[in-house]
C-alpha cells in the first residue's frame, strides 16, 4: 500500500535551474495538492488539484507549476529556480474536499529541496 | 489574509501532565478545524479534526471548539514521551465553488519530558 509517493527525497539545485518535483497516489484520489514548509513555519499551500485536468492556485504560487493529467499523478515544476525556494516541499491528496475524518489528508514523505 | 495563530512554544510537560496546545483563527466563517501531529523530519499526520462547538474526545485526545471566540484547542492527557512533536492546528477555508483549502498554523513544539 504505497499511499501517495514522491520523488526525489532530497536535491540540490543551482540558481535559474530547473526541476520537477514527481507526486503520484494510487488510492484513486480526486484531490492533490502541494505544500511547501520553510523551518519554523506551517504548510503553505502552493497549487492544488480537484480532479484530472484541473488545477487552482494556492496562497504561494509564483515560482511554481503543476499539471494534472491523470487522476493519479500531479508533478510540480519549478522553471527557474530561486534561493527562496529552498524548501521542504509536501505532496497530498484527500478522496474529497471535506479534508475530515472521512477524507483525510494523505501525506508524501516530503522533498528536500535546496537552491544555491 | 486569513491567519491561523500557535504559540511556538516548546511547550514542555512532564510524563502523565496534560499538555494543552491553543490555537485561534482570524476567518470567523470557518467551518472546520483539524489538528496535525508531524514527528520531526516526517510528514504531518492527522489526529484530530472537529466541526461543532464544544468537546471531541478520542482517546487521550480531546479538542475543544469555540467559534464565538474563534478559538481550537488540543489537550492530550497521560502525555507519553511519543507525543513529542509539532502540532499543527489547519482551519478548513470554504472560499467557494468547491476550492477548499486548509490554512495551517506554524506548529506548537511539544516536548515530554520522562
Amino acid at each position: 500500500n504505497a499511499g501517495v509517493t514522491q520523488t526525489p527525497k532530497f536535491r540540490i539545485l543551482k540558481i535559474g535551474q530547473s526541476m520537477t518535483l514527481q507526486c503520484t497516489q494510487d488510492m484513486n484520489h480526486n484531490y492533490m495538492y502541494w505544500y511547501r514548509q520553510d523551518p519554523g513555519m506551517g504548510l503553505k499551500l502552493i497549487y492544488y488539484s480537484v480532479g484530472a485536468g484541473i488545477t487552482d492556485k494556492g496562497e504561494v504560487p509564483n515560482g511554481y507549476n503543476v499539471s494534472r493529467s491523470t487522476t493519479e499523478d500531479f508533478p510540480l515544476r519549478l522553471e527557474l529556480a530561486a534561493p527562496s525556494q529552498t524548501s521542504v516541499y509536501f505532496c497530498a491528496s484527500s478522496y474529497s474536499a471535506g479534508a475530515g475524518g472521512n477524507s483525510p489528508l494523505h501525506f508524501g514523505n516530503g522533498t528536500r529541496l535546496t537552491v544555491t | 489574509q486569513k491567519e491561523v495563530e500557535q504559540n511556538s512554544g516548546p511547550l514542555s510537560v512532564p510524563e502523565g501532565a496534560i499538555a494543552s496546545l491553543n490555537c485561534t483563527y482570524s476567518d470567523r466563517g470557518s467551518q472546520s478545524f483539524f489538528w496535525y501531529r508531524q514527528y520531526s523530519g516526517k510528514s504531518p499526520e492527522l489526529i484530530m479534526f472537529i466541526y461543532s462547538n464544544g468537546d471531541k474526545e478520542d482517546g487521550r485526545f480531546t479538542a475543544q471548539l469555540n467559534k464565538a471566540s474563534q478559538y481550537v484547542s488540543l489537550l492530550i492527557r497521560d502525555s507519553q514521551p511519543s507525543d513529542s512533536a509539532t502540532y499543527l492546528c489547519a482551519v478548513m477555508d470554504s472560499s467557494g465553488a468547491g476550492s477548499y483549502q486548509l490554512t495551517f498554523g506554524k506548529g506548537t513544539k511539544l516536548s515530554v519530558i520522562p
